[in-house]
């Protein structure tokens, strides 16, 4: 089992619909979770950190963390074709001094 | 804004050469690493550093070194380039240590091919 899962796509949205991103991790203690956003040629970006269960919002974009099911996800709403990219998703794992990084997830955002 | 800096985007070396990769950040982070990133692998971890002077192997160190001589900056060697070593290279920096907002941000980059 790899240690940070993610569907590799593509995922295919409507503008205007709401892209949900799932990530799943295979530390129970895993402390930490981070969504990047990479343009492709480009260098990823961080766009979201979510440390507690529960949901965190920022602007249109929305991480959710259930530590118990070992499960995060991302949630753009009112998608627009800029949204189009590579998602990775990246987990601290335990007292580990690193992150783990999922392969990401290729979205693409349909006029 | 952090800034993290790569010497080149696009390098082009020869079967053996000794290589060097420049990384240079501007937040005063604790904490320095190098990735690379290939189609269908994903990002993997080379070697980090969490203070000058200080390294770290990560899941892929063979065939690579680093150098942490000043806290702003981590330089990637490749003793002896492979073709095998022709992917991106990518810098990052936190802040550390391990506390909540340990977030790394990302150099543009660095496309090596080795020919």
């Amino acid at each position: 089992q790899k240690e940070v899962e993610q569907n590799s796509g593509p995922l295919s949205v409507p503008e205007g619909a709401i892209a949900s991103l799932n990530c799943t991790y295979s530390d129970r203690v895993s402390q930490s979770f981070f969504w990047y956003r990479q343009y492709s040629g480009k260098s990823p970006e961080l766009i979201m950190s979510i440390y507690s269960n529960g949901d965190k919002e920022d602007g249109r974009f929305t991480a959710q963390l259930n530590k118990a099911s070992q499960y995060v996800s991302l949630l753009i709403r009112d998608s627009q074709p800029s949204d189009s990219a590579t998602y990775l998703c990246a987990v601290k794992m335990g007292g580990a001094q690193k992150l783990v990084f999922g392969q990401g997830t290729r979205l693409t955002i349909n006029p | 804004d952090v800034k993290v800096t790569q010497s080149s985007r696009y390098l082009v070396k020869r079967t053996g050469e000794k290589v060097f990769l420049e990384c240079v950040q501007d937040m005063d982070h604790e904490n320095m690493f190098w990735y690379r990133q290939d189609p269908g692998l994903g990002l993997r971890l080379i070697y980090f550093s969490y203070d000058v002077k200080m390294k770290e192997k990560g899941d892929i160190p063979e065939g690579y070194s680093v150098s942490r001589e000043k806290k702003e900056r981590f330089s990637l060697i490749l003793e002896s380039a492979s073709t095998n070593q022709t992917s991106m290279y990518l810098c990052a920096s936190s802040l550390g240590p391990l506390v909540d907002g340990y977030e790394q941000y990302f150099g543009p980059g660095t496309r090596l091919t080795v020919t």
